[in-house]
């Protein structure tokens, strides 16, 4: 079955640590999303991807990065610069053409 | 950035009422979408819009793109308590700078057996 695969479904990290969340689509999209999600809050555009190898920042994307040097995968790291990263985070692919965005199961990143 | 103004933030309501929520910006947007969020889980679509004035249903739930291109609604008839959930609106501006999807805030439901 195609679909978005985000992993791990839970995570923890210390303060002043990098830490990196998978996202994997076998949906042959061509434009993948990051989206940040706060209790009582909608989402928050992190970074998108419309093509491999280019991305580009979104309303919250400092103290984040991403890659996407395969169509199918866009990891989101959350780097120690990040001063508030425990969240909820999903992650969305599109394909060309659309606007109908399909996400993944979501990463509940805790910072302890 | 860019935000909807998306009402009520949250609903209490008894099982089998119906149920009314609405988006609305200041900008134009093509095209308007509806989704649902189950706890801990990612917000699956359920209604996507296209051209103003457009109305579609899908099952109990009704969603209108609005002719000013700058709303659009979601209803849901004869709730049951399966409908519980947060509910967005997403859209795409007209002039848009590549391809962002924009959310609202979300409208969280809960319904009373």
């Amino acid at each position: 079955d195609g679909g978005i695969t985000q992993s791990p479904k839970y995570l923890f990290r210390k303060e002043g640590q990098n830490v990196t969340l998978s996202c994997e689509q076998n949906l042959n999209h061509d434009a993948m999303y990051w989206y940040r999600q706060d209790p009582g809050q909608g989402l928050r555009l992190i970074y998108y991807s419309q093509i491999v190898n280019d991305f580009q920042k979104g309303d919250i994307a400092e103290g984040y990065s991403v890659s996407r040097e395969k169509k199918e995968s866009f990891p989101l790291t959350v780097t120690s610069a990040q001063k508030n990263p425990t969240a909820f985070y999903l992650c969305a692919s599109i394909r060309s053409r659309s606007t109908e965005a399909f996400f993944g199961q979501g990463t509940r990143l805790t910072v302890v | 950035g860019q935000q909807l103004n998306q009402s009520p933030q949250s609903m209490f309501i008894q099982e089998g009422e119906d149920v009314s929520m609405n988006c609305t910006s200041s900008s134009i947007f093509n095209t308007w979408l509806w989704y649902k969020q189950d706890p801990g889980e990612g917000p699956v679509l359920l209604i996507a819009l296209y051209k103003a004035g457009e109305l579609t249903s899908n099952g109990r739930l009704t969603a209108q793109f609005g002719t000013t291109r700058k709303d659009s609604f979601l209803n849901i008839s004869a709730s049951i308590p399966s409908d519980v959930g947060i509910y967005f609106c997403a859209g795409q501006l007209v002039y848009n700078q590549g391809g962002k999807l924009i959310f609202g805030q979300g409208t969280e439901l809960s319904v009373k057996p």
